[in-house]
């Protein structure tokens, strides 16, 4: 079936670099999403990478993609108090007749220590 | 983030009661979600739109019910609600079938 995994937390001090990581089952996904949320907000699109590529890179942020292990890592250079939030990792999978379905994994809370 | 809009942002209510919630769009996207957040399960779908009157379920659907009278709304029903229907609820547009979805800023709906 289809299932993403995060862990739920980590924890840096500022300045340093943070890696977050989600593992997915599906091989069929196409694209694999970044999401932010902040406290009382909804879900901000970070960035996403397509299936094809390996890596993607946006100022602060770097996106890994491992397809053969079905692992995608975020890391986010220089980290701020400002990153502190609830980061999810979504697939787009095929589903029905709307293929735009995508599944989250659980969220990975991130604590920025000043 | 496509003018999304969600209404109530917060409600409380009782169990039994039936309550509505609305989605916004000011960017004319096709396609419509709405979402159940709940802690250790992420976002689940509830159902989607493909386009005026034309839903289907998603994986968790069993206890709502939707609507898409108009391109700009998308309402969704708890017909009777309960407490597991405790949650957050998010609303989320694309333009196209295959296109990124953005997300609405969410209704925490208590129901007791």
């Amino acid at each position: 079936g289809e299932d993403v995994e995060q862990s739920l937390f980590l924890s840096v001090r500022e300045g340093d670099s943070s890696v977050i990581n989600c593992t997915y089952t599906d091989s069929s996904s196409t694209y694999l999403y970044w999401y932010k949320q902040e406290p009382g907000a909804g879900l901000q699109l970070l960035t996403y990478i397509f299936s094809n590529m390996d890596m993607k890179q946006d100022q602060r942020l770097t996106v890994l993609l491992n397809k053969k292990d079905k692992h995608l890592s975020l890391r986010i250079a220089d980290t701020q108090t400002g990153d502190s939030a609830i980061y999810f990792c979504a697939e787009r999978v095929g589903y029905g007749g709307a293929t735009n379905k995508l599944i989250f994994g659980t969220g990975t809370l991130l604590a920025v220590q000043p | 983030d496509a003018g999304i809009t969600q209404s109530p942002r917060h409600k409380v209510t009782e169990t039994g009661t039936p309550v509505t919630l609305r989605c916004h769009q000011t960017e004319n996207h096709r396609y419509m979600y709405w979402y159940r957040q709940d802690p250790g399960h992420g976002l689940r779908l509830i159902h989607y739109s493909y386009g005026v009157k034309d839903t289907d379920k998603g994986e968790v659907s069993d206890g709502y019910s939707v609507s898409r009278s108009k391109t700009e709304d998308f309402l969704l029903t708890l017909e009777s609600a309960t407490s597991s229907q405790t949650s957050v609820y998010f609303c989320a547009c694309a333009l196209r079938e295959s296109d990124t979805q953005y997300f609405g800023p969410g209704t925490r709906l208590t129901v007791l």
